[in-house]
């Protein structure tokens, strides 16, 4: 069984510019997250997807991140303008809807310079 | 959301020796999940508790759950260096939840 896909695994920006970051989640598993991990800190929650909707969105700063699951499967994380305090590695995880166990991508490790 | 605390946030040992990191919740927890993320890596699901007084054993790692459901400890017999990593506890409240993570207790081992 193939993996949560993530790419690109390396981007480095200048602040004030834009990004964008894929994840496709394991094969039939309804529900996706994107989770923002700070060097020395653990995951933090930015979106919850169950299918094509949103779940939880509370953590996510709407002013410059979006995120989209339009058909249900794969999903894009854009941050628009990215700010220093962006840097980070962002995570995307996927689940089925029996059981609690979340898989994790490799993540995308960002600079924002 | 529930928070948990994990202590220590740094432990280094000697190969060999045993390693017990513990969370603690001030609310009763559902469930509690633990992760490792090795250095560079991504978080890797290790175990999930769910009953009250619960032990698991995986190998050398032991995980308990407390009887009152407000803490969980993870236990390392005989450190190797590839027990090297970050490990988090988690809580969710059900399936299909966010996790939330703490800080993690980082282990660092020396051969």
């Amino acid at each position: 069984e193939a993996g949560v896909a993530q790419s690109p695994r390396y981007k480095i920006i200048e602040k004030r510019q834009s990004v964008a970051f894929w994840c496709n989640p394991i094969s039939g598993h309804a529900t996706l997250y994107w989770y923002q991990q700070i060097l020395g800190q653990g995951p933090k929650l930015l979106i919850q997807f169950q299918n094509n909707g949103v779940v939880d969105d509370s953590q996510l700063p709407k002013d410059r991140f979006s995120a989209e699951r339009l058909k249900g499967v794969d999903s894009t994380l854009k941050i628009q303008p990215a700010k220093l305090e962006d840097s980070a590695v962002y995570l995307c995880a996927s689940s089925n809807l029996r059981e609690d166990t979340q898989y994790f991508g490799p993540g995308t490790r960002l600079t924002v310079l | 959301g529930q928070q948990v605390m994990q202590i220590p946030q740094y432990q280094h040992v000697q190969e060999g020796e045993d390693f017990t990191t513990y969370c603690n919740s001030s609310t009763t927890l559902s469930n509690i999940q633990w992760y490792k993320q090795r250095p560079g890596g991504h978080p890797v699901f290790l175990i999930q508790l769910v009953k009250s007084g619960e032990v698991k054993k995986q190998k050398r790692l032991t995980f308990q759950f407390g009887e009152a459901k407000k803490n969980s400890s993870l236990h390392i017999t005989a450190t190797q260096t590839t027990d090297v990593g970050t490990y988090f506890c988690a809580p969710s409240n059900q399936a299909g939840t966010a996790l939330i993570f703490g800080k993690g207790t980082t282990l660092s081992v020396s051969s």
